[in-house]
């Protein structure tokens, strides 16, 4: 069962403007991580936020987490065309090896 | 991409037939991980293997079944396919202090007909 759920499950924007996606679960999680998959690829690892991390920065990426109401965000400043693709979280709960990805989110920025 | 090939990248078989994929990585990473991709279900986790011929059951192992005789390859058969199985499958290896963050291979994609 899916542990974490993205909303929206598409979003369309404009080149230049900043995109939200948020994630939520439902049971105590020691990690969280937000994965990117362009079309017919491979998942990559984007960023890493531990239960005990409020906000972490990587580039133009921006992921928040509050554990007390089981949600995160991921913000992509500056959204370019390549940004465009499926975005996933995925929790890493006691097991840490394990990790539980949502359906994802469609990104498509528009040039 | 951490070393991983997978192979084949695109296979169609006809049910009832074995299937095996080939997940081969190059790094010497402990733990290995199938997943399959389904629309609407996101990625689910099929077997994961913390060593040589060290494997246990993800969340949808029925009609799956996986080996590890070498470090670097990792295997997954379907004794005999069925169209429920026509997916997206990919290989991932973890890394890092606590195995947390997972790198994935191309993916192969499999059409059971």
């Amino acid at each position: 069962s899916q542990q974490g759920e993205e909303d929206p499950q598409a979003l369309s924007i404009q080149e230049g403007e900043n995109a939200t996606m948020n994630c939520s679960y439902k049971t105590s999680i020691n990690n969280l991580q937000w994965y990117r998959q362009n079309s017919g690829r491979g998942l990559v690892h984007l960023i890493l936020i531990r239960s005990n991390e409020r906000e972490k920065h990587s580039g133009r990426l921006r992921v928040t987490l509050d554990t007390s109401k089981k949600s995160s965000s991921l913000l992509i400043t500056a959204s370019r065309a390549a940004d465009t693709a499926s975005y996933f979280c995925a929790t890493g709960g006691g097991s840490n090896y394990k990790l539980t990805f949502g359906k994802g989110t469609l990104l498509t920025v528009n040039p | 991409d951490a070393g991983i090939t997978q192979s084949p990248r695109h296979k169609v078989t006809e049910t009832g037939t074995p299937v095996t994929l080939r997940c081969h990585q190059t790094e010497n990473h402990r733990y290995m991980y199938w997943y399959r991709q389904d629309p609407g279900h996101g990625l689910r986790l099929i077997h994961y293997s913390y060593g040589v011929k060290d494997t246990d059951k993800g969340e949808v192992s029925d009609g799956y079944s996986v080996s590890r005789s070498k470090t670097e390859d990792f295997l997954l058969t379907l004794e005999s396919a069925t169209s429920s199985q026509t997916s997206v499958y990919f290989c991932a290896i973890s890394e890092g202090d606590y195995q947390e963050t997972q790198y994935f291979g191309p993916g192969t994609r499999l059409l059971v007909l």
